[in-house]
């Protein structure tokens, strides 16, 4: 176990709907990073957070957006979803000074009908 | 559980024996590396990592090797178990730009 927790496990919804994917980082951690893992494309970066700001973004698209809040949780928000975002979606935390080091959570399975 | 790059290369070991999990990486002014652990269903899991002024580190059963000049990493077990069945990442840093993946060996433990 990580530290790093992340919900729901798993959700199914329709194209053209929008969810939002909750991760929890470890105690003491002020990094946040969101990755998304497809089947034929391996772990994508999509976005890092680092106490509340935005500190690095990667290949996430318009539709995507996320954030983290005061306490330092954060929200990885999809939009107008197609069928192409089904994907295992990944939150990781990293501790002050070591922000190399990700420790990755246990992923949310977002499956787009 | 979820699988994870139906089509990884795949290296089948029998337990007991010792497993070497190559990567080549692309860019050159890279200076961490990590190998992360993804068994089935589960985030990826904190193995080894390495910076790029050293060329060897070990861990608990397991050693990185760095060669820089033909920018290759590896990542050795020794005396592979059948828990260590997972799909297997390297991942490159470089300054403080995120960390990019590569696509993963699959690691399969014959008993």
């Amino acid at each position: 176990d990580s530290g790093v927790t992340q919900t729901p496990k798993h959700l199914i919804t329709a194209t053209g709907q929008r969810v939002t994917l909750r991760c929890s980082p470890r105690s003491g951690d002020l990094s946040v990073y969101w990755y998304q893992q497809s089947l034929d494309q391996g772990l994508q970066f999509l976005i890092q957070y680092y106490n509340g700001e935005e500190r690095a973004k990667g290949n996430i698209l318009e539709r995507f957006s996320a954030q983290q809040f005061p306490d330092l949780h954060s929200e990885l928000n999809l939009s107008s979803l197609e069928l192409g975002d089904s994907a295992l979606y990944f939150c990781a935390s990293s501790p002050p000074g070591r922000e190399e080091t990700q420790y990755f959570g246990p992923g949310t399975r977002l499956l787009v009908l | 559980g979820e699988s994870v790059g139906l089509h990884l290369p795949t290296l089948s070991v029998q337990e007991g024996d010792n497993s070497i999990i190559n990567c080549a990486y692309s860019n050159s002014a890279s200076d961490y590396f990590i190998w992360y652990k993804q068994e089935s269903g589960k985030g990826p899991q904190f193995i080894i990592d390495i910076r790029s002024n050293m060329d060897k580190r070990q861990g608990q059963r397991v050693t990185v090797l760095l060669n820089k000049t033909v920018k290759h990493l590896s990542l050795q077990i020794a005396a592979t178990q059948p828990g260590d069945s997972a799909v297997y990442f390297c991942a490159e840093r470089t300054g403080r730009r995120a960390l990019t993946f590569g696509s993963g060996t699959r690691l399969q433990v014959q008993p």
